[in-house]
């Protein structure tokens, strides 16, 4: 139930393609979902986010689009650029009497090849 | 600046040793929390705690344990009975408050035992 899948686990794609990381998750409960971005010996970076009332949130070249009825949301980044390869995660928050805590998936190693 | 501070950046442990690892930020958050991460497993939650002298087990507690005597602090000592401590240690804060989130990381502590 606290599970978040993230697929794939890696992906290659050539610059100035699109990048698509898919997500879902089963706790309805769930109430923010974040993705991060990370580099090698970094901590993670907030890179955009969204509430789950929303379908489409978009900065940049980045969107996260939303299912609620599906759960599963996704994360899509436009003109790939070698400075976005990195390894992203998604997650989701949930909140109950103890506080709140993210649940992150394994995680997608992006390769933008130039 | 505001920020989330880990030391040290790397750290050595004999077997059978008990070790630290520290936490502090300065954003006047309620929320911290401690996070595991190996390759390809993503971030997996260890210990989490929404207000001070309070805090509840993540995913993978056993072999941790934290204290939260500050606001500002929360130290991790990993145990002689974590079985495989080798891993990269991330810290994170958060408001807490529902609906208020904004996780910020600090940038890691890399524990290696030999």
């Amino acid at each position: 139930q606290q599970q978040v899948k993230q697929s794939p686990q890696s992906l290659i794609v050539q610059k100035g393609g699109i990048s698509i990381i898919n997500c879902a998750y089963e706790n309805t409960a769930f109430d923010y979902f974040p993705w991060y971005q990370q580099f090698p010996g970094k901590g993670p970076a907030l890179l955009i986010a969204i509430r789950p009332d929303v379908s489409e949130k978009k900065e940049g070249r980045f969107t996260i689009s939303f299912n609620k009825s599906a759960k599963q949301f996704s994360l899509h980044i436009m003109d790939s650029q070698p400075g976005d390869s990195a390894t992203y995660f998604c997650a989701a928050s949930f909140f109950n009497q103890a506080g709140t805590a993210l649940i992150f998936g394994k995680g997608t190693t992006l390769s933008v090849s130039s | 600046d505001g920020g989330i501070t880990q030391s040290p950046k790397y750290l050595f442990r004999k077997e059978g040793q008990n070790v630290t690892l520290s936490c502090e930020q300065n954003l006047n958050h309620d929320a911290m929390y401690w996070y595991r991460q190996d390759p390809g497993q993503g971030l997996r939650l260890i210990y989490y705690s929404q207000i001070v002298n309070d805090f509840q087990k993540g995913d993978i507690a056993e072999g941790y344990s934290v204290s939260r005597e500050k606001k500002e602090s929360f130290p991790l000592t990993v145990t002689s009975a974590q079985k495989n401590p080798t891993a990269f240690y991330l810290c994170a804060s958060s408001p807490g408050r529902r609906g208020s989130y904004g996780y910020t990381f600090g940038s890691g502590t890399r524990l290696t035992v030999v």
